[in-house]
């Protein structure tokens, strides 16, 4: 069975410009998570998809960055205009069950994204 | 809300010795606790994870965690550490009423021969 898989695995873009990272859940998976680490600090939640619907997007940092999960498959974030404290590392994490708090979630390799 | 603490960013022991990485979380309901691994390149691993029931609990590569509640602890240790170890480790939080998981700083792992 396919793991979560994310892409690009790196991007490097200049301040202002616009970059979309996308996620593949595992297959069946309808909890989709998106967290961000920036260098340093601890990995932080940004949104959780059930489905196609936004369940808690609490931890987004601002209306630069948006989310969709088409048809309740794949994610994309995108980030536009990009700034400098943008850059760290985007992790996609997915897991089965809706309602389960305790469910695991299985995570991606991430994405490394650097704002220059 | 939830929090979780590392103590400890960096983390050295020799290949054979002990290993304890410790985690403490603060928490106004009943904690799920878990413990994941990064090793280079590679995504967040769940290495185990505490839910209810028994409070000592093993999970893959040798390691275990005990959740105290009494010190609000959820420490990780090996009894002997391997080369293959070495990796950054993730405490993270939940409980019954977000599915967000909530996050320490990551303890980085080494090794030595």
């Amino acid at each position: 069975e396919a793991g979560v898989t994310q892409f690009p695995s790196h991007s490097v873009i200049e301040k202002g410009q616009t970059v979309t990272l996308r996620c593949d859940p595992i297959s069946g998976h309808d909890n989709l998570y998106w967290y961000r680490r920036v260098m340093g600090k601890e990995i932080k939640f940004l949104l959780h998809f059930v489905k196609e619907s936004k369940q808690d997007e609490s931890g987004m940092p601002n209306n630069r960055f948006l989310a969709e999960r088409t048809g309740g498959t794949y994610s994309t974030l995108k980030v536009q205009p990009a700034e400098l404290e943008d850059s760290g590392v985007y992790f996609c994490a997915s897991s089965q069950e809706s309602g389960s708090f305790e469910e695991t979630q299985y995570f991606g390799p991430g994405t490394r994204l650097l704002v220059l | 809300a939830q929090s979780v603490t590392q103590l400890g960013s960096h983390v050295s022991v020799s290949e054979g010795a002990l290993v304890l990485l410790r985690c403490n979380y603060s928490s106004s309901v009943p904690p799920y606790l878990f413990w994941y691994v990064q090793y280079p390149n590679q995504g967040l691993q769940l290495l185990l994870k505490y839910t209810t029931g028994a409070t000592l609990v093993k999970g893959i590569n040798g390691f275990e965690a005990e959740f105290k509640k009494s010190e609000t602890s959820f420490h990780l240790t090996k009894p002997s550490a391997h080369m293959s170890d070495a990796a950054e480790y993730f405490c993270a939080v939940t409980t019954y009423n977000t599915d967000k998981l909530i996050f320490g700083t990551g303890t980085r792992l080494q090794v030595f021969p």
